[in-house]
């Protein structure tokens, strides 16, 4: 079974610009959350959505939003990026509450 | 506010030695503690869990074990294998059914043959 993909792997931006990165969770699973890992930290929570609803949100700016579509997937899109946005962001799935998240291989965002 | 914290950054054990990594938190509103192992350029992998009424959980060579009234859990790796040699990360989930996991900072385990 795949687990969780995200794409793009990697990703150069200038301060400024506007970024998406995707995400596809484990076939079945309907809950989707974001977390953003900088060097030397723990990851931290951004959103959670479930059954295309948001259930979640962490401290981070309105310029940070997401979406989840029917199939599950999601979008977590950053506008007006700056350079403290450079960071490792993880989705991560599972079926239900409770149940231990699962993790993609993260989308490694670099601004210049 | 660092509510999970791991406060020591890198522990080195020998092989088939015990490797005990340390996580204390300052929220009793915590309903389940988890650890989660992550290699260079992959994504954290789920290793083992704990609910918050329990006091141990047992999987293969990991143990974790909660102490409340210290706010404090440990995860023990017996026997450590190389293949360890990985950054851990206590993760714990707030009350309310949120599936939101607030991370500690991780420590770098590093297993010598």
């Amino acid at each position: 079974d795949a687990g969780v993909t995200q794409s793009p792997t990697h990703l150069i931006k200038t301060r400024g610009q506007h970024v998406t990165l995707r995400c596809s969770p484990i076939s079945g699973h309907k809950s989707v959350s974001w977390y953003q890992q900088v060097l030397g930290q723990g990851p931290q929570f951004i959103f959670q959505y479930y059954e295309k609803e948001e259930r979640g949100r962490g401290n981070f700016p309105d310029r940070f939003s997401a979406r989840q579509f029917p199939n599950y997937s999601s979008e977590l899109n950053v506008n007006a990026l700056l350079l403290g946005d450079s960071a490792l962001y993880l989705c991560a799935s599972s079926s239900t509450a409770y149940q231990p998240q699962h993790f993609g291989d993260g989308t490694r965002l670099s601004i210049l | 506010d660092q509510q999970v914290k791991q406060n020591s950054p890198s522990l080195s054990v020998q092989e088939g030695r015990i490797s005990i990594l340390n996580c204390d938190y300052t929220n009793s509103m915590f309903d389940y503690f988890l650890w989660y192992k992550k290699y260079p350029a992959e994504g954290p992998t789920f290793l083992i869990s704990i609910s918050s009424i329990k006091d141990k959980n047992e999987d293969g060579r990991f143990t974790v074990f909660l102490n409340k009234s210290a706010k404090h859990l440990s995860l023990h790796i017996v026997p450590s294998q190389p293949g360890d040699s990985a950054v851990y990360f206590c993760a714990a989930i707030p009350q309310g059914g949120s599936e939101k996991l607030v991370f500690g900072k991780g420590t770098k385990l590093t297993v010598n043959p």
